[in-house]
């Protein structure tokens, strides 16, 4: 099974700018979680999607939004780009259905550079 | 709200030796999973070892075992017989039972391996 994929690998933008993010999860795997990395602040949740439907939602400001399609490829945003917003962000997906494995299984990421 | 902490921001082992890392959470859940992720250089997140709460024995994954001590909330990481391909960032995180994926992360610990 090809693992969780992440587009862009980098990505370098402007203040004030916005950018979407892209995540196709492991086939079958229906659940896709977002996390934000930076150094200061460490791993922190943004949001969780599961079956087109956001479950979860970390403490981000409304600037942070996404959305998942029906074949369970998410896309994250980020309207008017802070410098603060640089980071690491990675997404999870997991398999959820029918009580299975609660191990999530990221990507590699895509490392976002606001300028 | 849980929180994890990791009190070793950086700790170092020679090859072959055995390490521990430690990790302590505070949650009022009586039933969670804990885990313990891998981060090398490449940024790809991996999954070492993971422990559900209801189970007493602790989780041993080839050359890695967990220390967990519900009572203490103290969930360490022993690393037996250390590899150079250890290096990296280690971290621990907690998931509340109830499917709804938000991990909590610890800040992480750097582990090196020397040689």
């Amino acid at each position: 099974k090809a693992g969780v994929t992440q587009t862009p690998r980098y990505l370098i933008k402007t203040r004030g700018q916005q950018v979407t993010l892209s995540c196709s999860p492991i086939s079958g795997h229906r659940s896709v979680s977002w996390y934000q990395q930076t150094p200061g602040q460490g791993l922190q949740f943004l949001f969780e999607y599961f079956s087109e439907t956001q479950r979860n939602k970390g403490n981000f400001p409304g600037r942070f939004s996404g959305r998942q399609f029906s074949n369970s490829r998410s896309e994250m945003n980020v309207s008017t780009l802070e410098l603060g917003d640089s980071a690491l962000y990675l997404c999870a997906s997991r398999d959820i259905t029918g009580g299975k494995d609660t191990e999530a299984f990221f990507g590699q990421g895509t490392r976002l550079t606001v300028v | 709200a849980q929180t994890v902490t990791q009190s070793q921001p950086e700790m170092s082992v020679q090859e072959a030796e055995t390490v521990t890392l430690s990790c302590t959470y505070d949650t009022s859940e009586n039933n969670y999973y804990l885990f313990w992720y891998k981060q090398p250089p490449s940024r790809q997140m991996i999954l070492v070892i993971r422990q559900e709460a209801y189970k007493q024995q602790n989780a041993t994954e080839n050359r890695f075992s967990v220390n967990f001590q519900k009572a203490a909330k103290s969930f360490s990481l022993k690393i037996s017989d250390s590899q150079l391909g250890d290096t990296a960032m280690y971290f621990c995180a907690f998931l509340p039972w109830g499917g709804s994926e938000k991990l909590v992360f610890g800040k992480g610990t750097k582990l090196t391996v020397n040689p």
